[in-house]
């Protein structure tokens, strides 16, 4: 079965460092989002990409946060500088159609200390 | 400003008895909703789903209906089983705009199902 693949699963920063992120949707999903997740509440997005370009980060914080999905598959999120705030699970998920089921991987549980 | 909300944090069942978890929204934009289960440490996984132009949707043990007019939706789970004991997150996404694509979650429904 295709699975959103994650990594690394934990990562544990201080604060001010640099931190980045990979996710790997399912083969042909054109769509790819990632959220973050803050003990206790949903999922909220951070990014949507269509194919490689990006098509709503109005909840990104682009003053730290950077998004990319360069060839339009493999996407890399990073976080710099990290910030105590940031600690959270980010979740990648893909979709074969704008708007319909998204599919999510393991997450990444960062920690920033 | 919440625009899923599921108000109860937990709920405890019985195996083989029904579940309900209940999920309310506030934007009349909404026109997709789903069901997410989520396991420690894992990402969610994707349940059901049911379009605004229906109002139920079947899939196995699972069931799930909208009420538009009250902008209230239910996940059913017939019977109960142990495995089903995770947190459920209801979604909501409007076809439109430039925010397609973009699931507006709940807080989640802690579900515990004891033999």
């Amino acid at each position: 079965e295709a699975e959103v693949a994650q990594s690394p699963r934990y990562k544990i920063t201080e604060k001010s460092q640099a931190v980045a992120f990979w996710c790997d949707p399912i083969s042909g999903h054109a769509t790819l989002y990632w959220y973050r997740q803050i003990l206790g509440q949903g999922p909220e997005l951070l990014v949507q990409f269509q194919d490689e370009s990006v098509v709503d980060d109005s909840q990104l914080p682009k003053d730290r946060f950077s998004a990319e999905r360069l060839k339009g598959v493999d996407s890399t999120l990073k976080i710099q500088p990290a910030e105590l705030g940031d600690s959270a699970m980010y979740l990648c998920a893909s979709s074969a159609i704008r708007g319909y089921e998204q599919y999510f991987g393991p997450g990444t549980r960062l920690t920033v200390t | 400003d919440q625009q899923v909300k599921q108000n109860s944090p937990s709920l405890s069942v019985q195996e083989g008895r029904i579940s309900i978890l209940n999920c309310d929204y506030t934007n009349s934009m909404f026109d997709y909703f789903l069901w997410y289960k989520k396991y420690p440490a894992e990402g969610p996984t994707f349940l059901i789903s049911i379009s605004s132009i229906k109002d139920k949707n079947e899939d196995g043990r699972f069931t799930v209906f909208l009420n538009k007019s009250a902008k209230h939706l239910s996940l059913h789970i017939v019977p109960s089983q142990p495995g089903d004991s995770a947190v459920y997150f209801c979604a909501a996404t409007a076809d439109r705009g430039s925010t397609l694509g973009r699931l507006y979650f709940g807080r989640g429904t802690q579900l515990t199902v004891w033999p």
